[in-house]
């Protein structure tokens, strides 16, 4: 069955750390998605990227976080220095472009104290 | 821009209750429409999608009709279970040019008690 990985599933780090999420999308995908979930917010999307091109990021901050396609099979996010605000849990997603159907990861729950 | 608006939860029905949860949306063009579902501790997943007007999208029971004059998806079940415990994201993705996201509602969260 192919799914949308990511890694890690958990993370508790402290204020200032830096934090790296990854994903690894379904092959043959090629667009892929970052969302960050939290109560507050609900889904909010963060990046994406098509043919590992970044088509948007503005909703991301762009002082502290960076994302990033290397190549097709992965796929980062990441924060640099973390502030407590950030704690969410993290979606990758990925999908083929005109479908508008995404297939999610389990997401990376970051808590940053 | 595109924008979701689905009707504020939590919902609390009993098993085997009739389900509703609105939906209505605002789009330039022909946008498709989805339905998302979210159990505890994974991330979303298609339930169900319709591209075109008058479309309805089925599954697991769970249905949904592309409404262009009201400019609603509205979710239906006609007997919920237990099971169907969880959060669901009305969604829509544009028809224009470069339209690869999706535009999610808040999500409404669905308690079924037995």
């Amino acid at each position: 069955d192919a799914r949308v990985t990511q890694t890690p599933r958990h993370k508790v780090t402290e204020m200032g750390q830096e934090v790296t999420m990854r994903c690894q999308p379904i092959l043959g995908h090629n667009t892929v998605f970052w969302y960050r979930q939290t109560m507050m917010q609900g889904l909010e999307l963060l990046a994406y990227f098509r043919n590992r091109a970044p088509l948007d990021d503005s909703g991301m901050p762009k002082d502290r976080f960076s994302a990033e396609m290397p190549d097709a099979t992965l796929a980062t996010l990441k924060i640099q220095p973390s502030e407590p605000r950030d704690s969410a849990v993290y979606f990758c997603a990925s999908g083929e472009s005109g479908t508008g159907e995404l297939f999610f990861g389990e997401g990376s729950r970051l808590t940053v104290l | 821009g595109d924008s979701v608006t689905q009707m504020e939860g939590p919902v609390t029905l009993s098993e085997e209750a009739f389900l509703t949860i609105n939906c209505t949306y605002t789009a330039t063009g022909y946008p498709s429409l989805f339905w998302y579902v979210q159990y505890p501790g994974e991330g979303l997943q298609l339930l169900l999608k319709a591209t075109k007007a008058d479309d309805k999208g089925s599954n697991k029971g769970f249905e949904a009709t592309y409404r262009k004059e009201t400019t609603s998806f509205h979710l239906e079940k006609g007997s919920v279970q237990v099971s169907d415990s969880a959060v669901y994201f009305c969604a829509l993705s544009g028809s224009g040019a470069g339209s690869y996201q999706l535009t999610f509602g808040k999500g409404t969260k669905l308690s079924v008690i037995p």
